[in-house]
């Protein structure tokens, strides 16, 4: 079976870091993705883990344990408009099929 | 370059109605996804396809849900007839052929259906 859990809410302050968890059991597994969804809007890519290690692009960074079936995203000097839903999703590799399959999401509030 | 197109963006229909969702993928995609997301369930996948054809319906709720790829530049999805827990947005993506890797998704605006 599919199950991806990730926190449904968490509140940080502009300026901080904030990690954000997740883990997965899939039947298979070709990599771990993070999308970032604003409110009202579409999610967009943030980030790809196929290998174990830290992945940095910026401000934002994304961990992969395949052993452990775990992931997170670091946001580092948070910013007002980080307040947003992430997705953890995972790309569930099997015979013809290569699907994403995403987590419900984390709702990160960002205060001054 | 246009993004994925989705159409209507929004839709209120009363029970029993049929809908129809459309999408448009960015050119030169080859698999294209549905999803429906709710508050509750987050992002579910109902269908994919790769080369305009079904590869996984797994997710297609029941019988009253279809899904088409007539072409490489076209999806429906139809709800027939809808009912009230139909209401969602649903999102259509698509994404091309990773030289290493899946591939990111690439989402359209989504239609957010109302069934009354």
């Amino acid at each position: 079976g599919q199950n991806i859990d990730q926190p449904t809410e968490m509140t940080a302050t502009e300026g901080a870091i904030v990690q954000i968890n997740c883990t997965y059991q899939t039947s298979g597994f070709n990599g771990l993705f993070w999308y970032q969804q604003h409110a009202g809007e579409a999610p967009t890519f943030l980030s790809y883990n196929v290998l174990d290690g830290l992945e940095e692009k910026g401000r934002f960074s994304s961990f992969l344990s395949r052993s452990k079936g775990y992931s997170y995203l670091l946001l580092k000097e948070l910013q007002m408009k980080d307040s947003a839903s992430y997705l953890c999703a995972v790309s569930d590799y099997g015979g013809a099929t290569n699907k994403l399959i995403f987590g419900t999401g984390t709702l990160l509030a960002v205060q001054p | 370059d246009a993004g994925v197109i989705q159409s209507p963006r929004h839709e209120v229909t009363e029970m029993g109605q049929e809908v129809t969702l459309r999408c448009k993928p960015i050119s030169g995609h080859n698999s294209l996804f549905w999803y429906r997301q709710t508050m509750m369930r987050g992002l579910e996948l109902l269908i994919y396809f790769n080369n305009n054809v079904p590869i996984d319906d797994s997710g297609m709720p029941e019988d009253r849900f279809s899904a088409k790829m007539p072409n490489a530049s076209f999806s429906t999805l139809k709800i027939q007839p809808s009912e009230p827990r139909d209401s969602a947005v649903y999102f259509c993506a698509s994404r091309s052929p990773g030289l290493e890797g899946p591939g990111e998704l690439f989402f359209g605006e989504g239609s957010r259906l109302t069934v009354l």
